[in-house]
């Protein structure tokens, strides 16, 4: 079956836009995931859904970062007034329910580009 | 809190040569413990993972770790690596107490050459 997908695949911005990057993830993952990627830093957690709810907001770097989901499926992670510390690849990953240790199923990633 | 540590940013092997990258965490509580491989401009793919039970977790492509409680690591081998193995590899870890939520290490760089 189809995998997480992530759209766009890059994305090149100036200072100061908003962008909105995109999850599709696995057909019926209840878990949904955010992390931030920067070169030689590992992986950042951002954000965590299970169904459309957020419980822990607490790894988003600033209040100009914003996630939401909708419909239990689609996921949109959107960065207000960006700067170029955000600069990133930024990855979604699903899982079939949180609270278990189940795998995570990773996406490709967007490459956002902060000029 | 859990953490994890990658000891090594980059390791270089020649073609055919074992390996072994490392991995430490630090929990208070059971640990469930993953290695990740992230190919170039790829998102990460499951390696191996241990829950429970035998301390001794194969892989896909030929990789296996082996969990240590004392030492309180989860290194990754291969006895004979192929230049395809190049890759980042990514260590993490997570615990009921975090919710279950993954914290990752930074990383190795396997580089294997020719």
């Amino acid at each position: 079956g189809a995998g997480v997908s992530q759209s766009p695949s890059n994305k090149v911005t100036e200072k100061g836009k908003d962008v909105e990057l995109r999850c599709d993830p696995i057909s019926g993952h209840t878990a949904l995931y955010w992390y931030r990627q920067s070169l030689g830093q590992g992986l950042e957690f951002l954000i965590y859904f299970q169904g459309n709810s957020a419980p822990d907001k607490s790894g988003l770097p600033s209040d100009r970062f914003s996630a939401e989901r909708t419909g239990g499926s689609v996921s949109t992670l959107t960065i207000q007034r960006t700067q170029q510390e955000d600069s990133a690849v930024y990855l979604c990953a699903s899982s079939p329910r949180q609270g278990t240790y189940n795998e995570q199923f990773f996406g490709p990633g967007t490459r956002l580009t902060v000029l | 809190a859990q953490s994890v540590t990658q000891l090594d940013s980059q390791v270089p092997v020649f073609e055919e040569a074992p390996v072994e990258l490392r991995c430490n965490y630090s929990s208070s509580v059971s640990v469930y413990l993953f290695w990740y491989v992230q190919y170039p401009n790829q998102g990460l793919q499951l390696l191996l993972k241990y829950l429970s039970g035998s301390t001794l977790v194969k892989g896909i492509n030929g990789f296996e770790a082996e969990f240590n409680k004392s030492q309180t690591s989860f290194h990754l081998r291969k006895p004979s690596v192929h230049i395809s193995d190049t890759a980042e590899y990514f260590c993490a870890v997570s615990t009921s107490g975090g919710s279950y939520i993954p914290t990752f290490g930074r990383g190795t760089s396997l580089i294997v050459h020719p």
